[in-house]
């Protein structure tokens, strides 16, 4: 199993809908949260970032992290076709010399 | 701007050459970070380094090298050994307050 889950999609979203993105993890140490879109033949960007449990707000982008069931979840509201990308979750935890731990990545499409 | 530069954003390889990925940060990050991507793989671990003249295997390290010389750059080395080594490379350098990871734009390798 591995340490991250992530479904890779696609998902294919009508332009405004609400989209929920998530990741499962295995390792209760995860301490640290984040997630990154990467348009095609680009780097990674960071999105949203979050310490311990709890929800982030920025924009029309909302972080959810549940520590109790293992959980982590982005949420896009009003998608847009710029929204258009791959999402990936990553985590780390202290004493991990700063590795991050990647999801797969979900491939998401917003069709006008 | 601060930010991580890669060079070149394409590069065209014959089998049994060496070719060395340039990455450069102005950031003023310890740490640095090589990965590979493949299609449906995500981003795989290939080098990383702490502080200046040091730096750990990652993952799938076998038939690269690294050095890191200066704090800002962590240049990648791909050799001959590598068996399969048409892939997207990115760097990545970190914050240390936040473990987050900030990346380059990539460098396509083809080998021909």
């Amino acid at each position: 199993q591995k340490e991250v889950e992530q479904d890779p999609g696609p998902l294919s979203v009508p332009e405004g809908a609400i989209v929920s993105l998530n990741c499962t993890y295995s390792n209760s140490a995860f301490q640290y949260f984040m997630w990154y879109r990467q348009y095609s033949r680009k780097g990674p960007e960071l999105l949203m970032y979050t310490y311990s449990s709890g929800n982030k707000e920025d924009g029309r982008f909302t972080a959810q992290v549940d520590k109790s069931s293992k959980y982590i979840s982005l949420f896009i509201r009003d998608s847009q076709p710029s929204d258009s990308a791959t999402y990936l979750c990553a985590m780390s935890y202290a004493g991990n010399n700063r590795k991050l731990i990647w999801g797969l990545g979900t491939s998401l499409g917003v069709n006008p | 701007d601060g930010g991580i530069t890669q060079s070149p954003k394409y590069l065209f390889r014959k089998e049994g050459q060496n070719v060395t990925l340039s990455c450069e940060q102005n950031l003023n990050h310890d740490a640095m970070y090589w990965y590979r991507q493949d299609p449906g793989q995500g981003l795989r671990l290939i080098y990383y380094s702490q502080i200046v003249n040091d730096f750990q295997k990652g993952d799938i390290a076998e038939g690269y090298s690294v050095s890191r010389e200066k704090k800002e750059s962590f240049p990648l080395t791909v050799t001959s050994a590598q068996k399969n080594p048409t892939a997207f490379y990115l760097c990545a350098s970190t914050d240390r307050r936040t473990d987050t990871q900030y990346f380059g734009p990539g460098t396509r390798l083809t080998v021909l």
